[in-house]
């Protein structure tokens, strides 16, 4: 299985600063990644499919970019509501695989 | 709008079986591939299978293989995970979601989770 290595597992920001997770695969896969929020008790919610494109009515402050076997997401200014994990999750396979997570709380 | 509402989450002994369901509604469910994906306790997110619009095309991850089976019944657009010789570790919140229309590339939307845990 590709394994997919999240970092950081956890970091805490200042409401207004640039958070930036990134995301490293074990072999390429192109631009098979994307990325998801979620909340504490609630179901993740898609943002980002195929690495940069923005799922539709996702706040444009949420990006991502990479391909091969480095990718990135980037929440341009942190706001209140963006607290929660986010996860990468790779499908250049038959089976699919997500990051180990990385929190996100406000300083 | 697009719905998936599971059930048949509970409390089994390790060995037990369960069937987990899941109803859709507000889309053509018959058009669309469907995983259930769970997360243990505190911990991250695993994809469990995904089944083909068809249900022609069926792949598990290695955790489950041998034990759990997916299946669909498109005429009462209802998804279903058959698990059986359940361990500890398969405790969890069992999500269901869809995919694509010809694909299992992400999930756009997902369900509420139905917790399964094996306890003696």
């Amino acid at each position: 299985d590709i394994q997919m290595t999240q970092s950081p597992s956890s970091l805490s920001a200042s409401v207004g600063d640039r958070v930036t997770i990134t995301c490293q695969a074990s072999q390429d896969i192109s631009n098979y990644l994307n990325w998801y929020q979620q909340k504490p008790g609630k179901a993740p919610k898609l943002l980002i499919y195929d690495a940069s494109n923005l799922e539709t009515g996702v706040p444009s402050r949420f990006s991502g970019s990479g391909s091969g076997t480095d990718f990135t997401f980037t929440i341009s200014s942190l706001q209140p509501e963006d607290i929660a994990t986010y996860y990468c999750q790779q499908y250049d396979n038959l089976r699919l695989t997500f990051g180990g997570g990385t929190k996100v709380e406000i300083k | 709008q697009v719905q998936l509402v599971e059930s048949g989450g509970g409390l089994v002994k390790p060995g037990g079986s369960l069937r987990l369901s899941c109803a859709a509604s507000g889309f053509t469910f018959s058009d669309y591939y469907m995983s259930w994906i769970r997360q243990a306790p505190g911990k991250g997110l695993e994809w469990v299978s995904y089944i083909s619009s068809s249900g022609s095309t069926i792949y598990y991850a290695d955790s489950v293989k041998g034990r759990f089976t997916i299946s669909r019944d498109n005429a009462k657009n209802s998804l279903y995970l058959q698990m059986n010789s359940l361990r500890a570790e398969d405790t969890a919140v069992y999500y269901c979601a869809r995919s694509q229309l010809y694909s299992s590339s992400w999930w756009d939307y997902w369900g509420q989770g139905t917790l399964v845990t094996v306890s003696s």
